[in-house]
């Protein structure tokens, strides 16, 4: 099955912008889909396919792909963007199957 | 709003089998539109795709668990399952569950998530 590799931590000060990035050979095919984690709740949806934001999510929050690698970008990052990061997407062997990333640890200093 | 709630025992035996409900409300389970799928995150670590169930009974599951792994839908009473049989103190995690677009991989709505510890 594939793989989807994040880089464990990334900080950002208040209101610059950060880009966190996900490879995999899965999303040479498939978008990726990303998730935004705080403390003792479950994911929320913030990006998927090729430019779609849930209602809700503030605009400051864009992704992009490129080959085998899919970024999330906030641009003027906030305090309350500090949180856990999940990117998932289909399973390039193309059986229904799902693979998320190892998680991203943003900080915002 | 379709809400996801996930119920079950928070305390396993190793060896014993895991069994979680999802009771789906807000909407049909019996859409043709999505998948219902288990998600779980050990403590400290990252989310990890356990599979996923369509409402006519087709079922997709993570390589690494497919051998314990069974999930099962009851569309009479709007509810999905998991069960994971033969655990050990590996499979203690936070279970979530969640629904995503059929043929995709977007999980837009997710339950609040349930502690399952394995432990004698």
């Amino acid at each position: 099955s594939s793989e989807l590799t994040q880089d464990p931590a990334v900080s950002v000060a208040l209101g610059q912008t950060v880009r966190i990035t996900c490879q995999g050979d899965s999303l040479r095919t498939y978008y990726a889909s990303w998730y935004q984690q705080k403390p003792g709740q479950a994911p929320v949806l913030v990006f998927y396919g090729e430019n779609n934001r849930p209602s809700g999510i503030p605009n400051r929050f864009s992704a992009s792909s490129s080959g085998n690698t899919a970024s999330l970008t906030i641009t003027g990052a906030q305090a309350e963007d500090e949180a856990d990061y999940y990117c998932n997407s289909r399973d390039s062997s193309g059986n229904h199957l799902v693979v998320f990333g190892g998680g991203t640890k943003l900080t915002v200093l | 709003q379709l809400q996801l709630q996930e119920s079950g025992p928070g305390l396993v035996k190793p060896s014993e089998t895991l069994s979680l409900t999802c009771t789906v409300s807000g909407g049909s389970i019996s859409s043709s539109r999505y998948n219902w799928g288990w998600i779980r995150q050990p403590p400290g670590k990252g989310l990890e795709w356990i599979g996923s169930i369509y409402y006519s009974g087709s079922t997709y599951y993570n390589p690494s668990l497919k051998s314990r792994v069974t999930i099962s839908v009851d569309t009479s009473k709007n509810q999905f399952s998991l069960k994971l049989n033969s655990v050990t103190a590996a499979d203690t995690a936070v279970y979530y569950c969640a629904r995503h677009l059929y043929d995709s991989a977007q999980y837009d709505y997710w339950g609040q998530g349930t502690l399952v510890t394995v432990s004698s």
